[in-house]
């Protein structure tokens, strides 16, 4: 099946910096690349999406200018938390199709990056 | 706003039983739905996926479709420890084009004793 390599891991940071997550396809094109947050014992809610070449399109609540996402190319999309504060907690996950009309039975996910900001 | 409810659980079964997991959602014209297992600390698995009314049987796994009571279920059959995990019902929100997108609930966690 498709792999979608996220990076880092885990990453620990102290409160006011920014972190950057890396999410990449490795053997196809992702058109649409959705960006989760999860937090413990809590369901993935949808932060946004993104569409290659276009501005991403943010849920309701999720506030743009702090959660940056940059998806320039076909195999790569980025979400930098600017100005990290503790309550960014989370675990954050990536997901990505090859088609931005496709049913989303082909979604393939990244492993997750746990981000502890102290 | 578009909600998905699950039982958090946890749901605890024996070794060889049938697992039952049950999902909830409110949009009525939502027109696909997904299973996914999720083991602590890693990112989902597609387990099922269910279009039409009735059941899909893949294995082990049965996914049920009412969607006149807007509800979908997962069974599972000879449960075994290793299916022990958080399973997440998801419903595909948006009505085709780029605006597709998934809305999970909340996970049911499942316990298999052996």
């Amino acid at each position: 099946g498709a792999v979608v390599s996220q990076h880092p891991s885990w990453v620990i940071c102290k409160s006011g910096t920014s972190v950057k997550i890396e999410c990449r396809s490795l053997d196809f094109q992702a058109t649409t690349m959705f960006w989760y947050r999860q937090f413990p014992k809590q369901s993935l809610m949808l932060m946004a999406t993104s569409n290659e070449g276009s501005k991403a399109t943010y849920e309701q609540g999720v506030e743009k200018d702090k959660f940056l996402i940059n998806h320039a190319s076909l195999t790569l999309s980025t979400l930098t938390v600017t100005s990290a504060h503790p309550e960014d907690s989370s675990f954050y996950i990536c997901s990505a199709r090859d088609r931005p009309y496709a049913t989303n039975e082909k979604l393939f996910f990244g492993s997750g990056t746990q981000l502890s900001v102290l | 706003q578009k909600e998905v409810e699950q039982n958090s659980g946890p749901l605890s079964v024996p070794e060889g039983a049938i697992a039952s997991l049950n999902c909830t959602y409110s949009d009525r014209g939502s027109q696909s739905f997904f299973w996914y297992r999720q083991y602590s600390g890693k990112s989902p698995e597609l387990i099922m996926f269910i279009y039409s009314n009735g059941d899909k049987e893949d294995g082990r796994f049965t996914a049920q479709l009412n969607k006149a009571s807007q509800y979908v279920s997962l069974l599972i059959r000879d449960s075994q420890p290793s299916d022990s995990a958080t399973y997440l019902c998801a419903v595909n929100a948006g009505y085709g084009g780029a605006t597709n997108k998934l809305i999970f609930g909340t996970g049911t966690l499942l316990a298999v004793q052996p």
